[in-house]
């Protein structure tokens, strides 16, 4: 079975500054997909970044980025440039290469707030 | 081209009555996902169905949950006999029918409140 760690419940940053959100995982597959998502007070959730396993490269999209460490089973979120918009709970989760089955091991979330 | 669409956004129920809560997956999907939200915990994987077949239900409770994708109409998340530990947020999300990384796109949510 996987875990998702989230470790930080919450965490604060001015606006235009940029903030890190940890986390962690444990599997022993080798083959899987990281992903980062975003759930406003609408409570939509919101796919931000994804990252396959098998890549080294780091994924980025615009203002986010992630420094995935496989061997320390790490998978960070960098967002530059923080916008109030960005205020959010920010859920990291991991999803086993399993044919067509896509279900998500979520982590508890972290609340981001971006102060003006 | 419509999203996941889930309904009721809210609903409320008595302990001992039935919830029913309908998603209709993304135009040309065909997996469905359930999941809970506990308040400040993240989601949990309740099942996983395509069309007339659930794939996997490794994370539903035994007793009281049943779901279900008809060929025709959405897909219902059952709870007979609601208790107070039922009230959460229930997430659908859909996929196409394609193998690795799908990407799930979530609906909005349907969410229960039992007194």
């Amino acid at each position: 079975a996987q875990t998702v760690t989230q470790s930080q419940p919450e965490m604060s940053v001015q606006e235009a500054e940029t903030v890190t959100l940890s986390c962690t995982y444990d599997t022993s597959e080798n083959n899987y997909y990281l992903f980062w998502y975003k759930q406003p007070p609408s409570r939509q959730m919101i796919l931000v970044i994804r990252q396959e396993a098998y890549k080294q490269q780091n994924a980025t999209e615009n203002r986010f980025s992630v420094n995935f460490q496989k061997a320390a089973k790490s998978f960070s979120l960098k967002i530059s440039d923080s916008q109030l918009g960005d205020t959010a709970m920010y859920f990291c989760a991991f999803m086993k290469r399993d044919g067509a089955n896509s279900k998500l091991t979520f982590g508890k979330g972290i609340t981001l707030s971006v102060r003006p | 081209n419509a999203g996941v669409m889930q309904n009721p956004r809210h609903l409320v129920r008595r302990r001992g009555q039935e919830a029913r809560l309908r998603c209709s997956p993304m135009k040309g999907h065909s997996h469905v996902y359930w999941y809970r939200q506990l308040p400040e915990e993240g989601l949990k994987f309740m099942v996983y169905l395509q069309k007339e077949n659930i794939i996997d239900e490794s994370g539903m409770p035994k007793e009281r949950f049943s779901a279900e994708f008809p060929k025709e109409g959405p897909s219902i998340l059952r709870i007979q006999q609601v208790v107070r530990g039922d009230s959460a947020a229930y997430f659908c999300a859909s996929s196409p029918r394609t193998s690795g990384a799908n990407v799930l796109t979530f609906g909005a949510g349907s969410r229960l409140t039992v007194l």
